[in-house]
């Protein structure tokens, strides 16, 4: 069963990194997902597409302080020289012929 | 520039119905397979159901199928949803998404 598992939620400081984790289920290591951010009270953003080998293609507008890896059955998103406006939920999301999965979602605490 | 716009929700007893409307501009809404995903208050994100560019396949979470429909009008690059049956559980804001995209969603409390 396709399943992807985040963390509930994360903190970093103002002006710091933080890598957020996304892990697909076994037997689903190479597929890619999507990164999305939800700010409070506003709809999903998409951040990027990410591949199994790490590569990334983000959305328009994305700043670069938002980027993409990958390492196995896991999926990341760094977020460097963190903002305020950073706080948010993150969603990852991948799909399967018929079937599409989204994470559970990580809430992202700007200290 | 890229837009989806949604309309249609409101509130509805349980068991009836609803038809949601999702209008696309600013790209080739026919080459884009598209979607509707929800959120329930204080909740995540929920893939409800997706249509193929051409409108030929259609695919459902479990929780909707049989209750709800998608269809789109290619040439009123409009999506749709339509929900009936609807129950308490299916109250949430209902996005409308292609890739790279989302709309800014529609509110459906389902109450009685």
């Amino acid at each position: 069963q396709l399943v992807l598992t985040q963390s509930p939620s994360a903190s970093a400081s103002l002006g710091a990194s933080v890598k957020l984790t996304c892990t697909l289920s076994s037997g689903h290591s190479s597929h890619a997902i999507a990164w999305h951010q939800q700010l409070p009270e506003k709809g999903p953003r998409y951040l990027m597409r990410l591949n199994n080998d790490g590569s990334h293609t983000k959305g328009d507008g994305i700043p670069d302080r938002f980027s993409g890896s990958s390492s196995g059955a896991e999926r990341y998103l760094t977020i460097s020289s963190l903002q305020s406006e950073d706080e948010a939920d993150y969603y990852c999301q991948t799909w399967d012929t018929g079937n599409v999965v989204f994470g559970g979602g990580t809430k992202l605490t700007v200290l | 520039e890229l837009q989806l716009v949604e309309s249609g929700g409101g509130l509805v007893q349980p068991g009836g119905s609803l038809r949601l409307s999702c209008a696309a501009s600013g790209f080739t809404f026919s080459s884009y397979a598209m979607s509707w995903v929800r959120q329930a208050p204080g909740k995540g994100l929920e893939w409800v159901s997706t249509i193929s560019p051409s409108a030929g396949t259609t695919y459902y979470a479990d929780s909707v199928k049989g209750r709800f429909t998608i269809s789109r009008d290619n040439s009123k690059n409009t999506l749709y949803l339509q929900m009936s049956s609807l129950r308490a559980e299916d109250t949430a804001i209902y996005y409308c998404a292609k890739q790279a995209l989302w709309g800014q969603g529609t509110l459906v409390t389902v109450s009685s």
